[in-house]
């Protein structure tokens, strides 16, 4: 099946600065990666995501791009504030593409 | 308001005992799915369904239960057999079968004593 793994599983930055949060995925028919925020004590929310036809997809400060030779995708935020503060979790389509498998997660810090 | 309602919030159960957790959602979802979240392990899938009256097992199925007698209805039993219930879990729903946005229910935090 399908594993993706994520790094890091902490990132500290100050304010203004940008983060970048990495997976790779073991399923070269995986065709879907998508990209959640989870805030303290909230549910999961989708951010941003991309499909396999496209390379690179930008919604203001957040940015996703894919690589499938390398089977590697990350999110880009520029311009960090506090609030971006939560953990992101990576996820890549599984089984047929009807289901998803997360990466473990990545606790973003954003000091001011 | 449209959206997944995951319920109770909180349940505290002493070994042995099983528990059922419900979720219920309004948006029309053919699609709906339990997530178990344990800290540093990201969401692991427990089991999902495509359709009413079908569903099929995700990869840490063993000691849990669900039912798809409606659309809008996917409640997950977790069994005296699973060794480790202690967990947040997450109810979620998509719009079709194929893999696509989930929309999460508030979560279901089980201690098991």
């Amino acid at each position: 099946g399908e594993n993706v793994e994520q790094h890091p599983s902490t990132l500290s930055v100050q304010e203004g600065d940008s983060a970048v949060i990495k997976c790779t995925y073991s399923d070269s028919a995986s065709n879907y990666f998508p990209w959640y925020k989870q805030e303290l004590g909230k549910r999961p929310q989708l951010i941003i995501d991309i499909r396999s036809n496209v390379g690179e997809k930008k919604d203001q400060r957040i940015a996703v791009t894919l690589n499938k030779t390398a089977k590697h995708f990350s999110l880009h935020i520029t311009e960090t504030q506090p609030e971006d503060s939560a953990v992101y979790f990576c996820a890549a389509s599984s089984r047929g593409y009807s289901t998803l498998t997360f990466g473990k997660g990545t606790m973003l810090l954003v000091s001011p | 308001d449209g959206g997944i309602t995951q319920s109770p919030k909180y349940l505290f159960r002493k070994e042995g005992q099983n528990v059922t957790l419900s979720c219920e959602q309004n948006l029309n979802h053919d699609a709906m799915y339990w997530y178990r979240q344990d800290p540093g392990q990201g969401l692991r899938l427990i089991y999902y369904s495509q359709i009413v009256n079908d569903f099929q097992k995700g990869d840490i199925a063993e000691g849990y239960s669900v039912s798809r007698e409606k659309k809008e209805s996917f409640p997950l039993t977790v069994t005296s057999a699973q060794k480790n219930p202690t967990a947040f879990y997450l109810c979620a729903s998509s719009l079709a079968r194929e893999a696509g946005e989930l929309f999460f229910g508030e979560g279901s935090r089980l201690t098991v004593l």
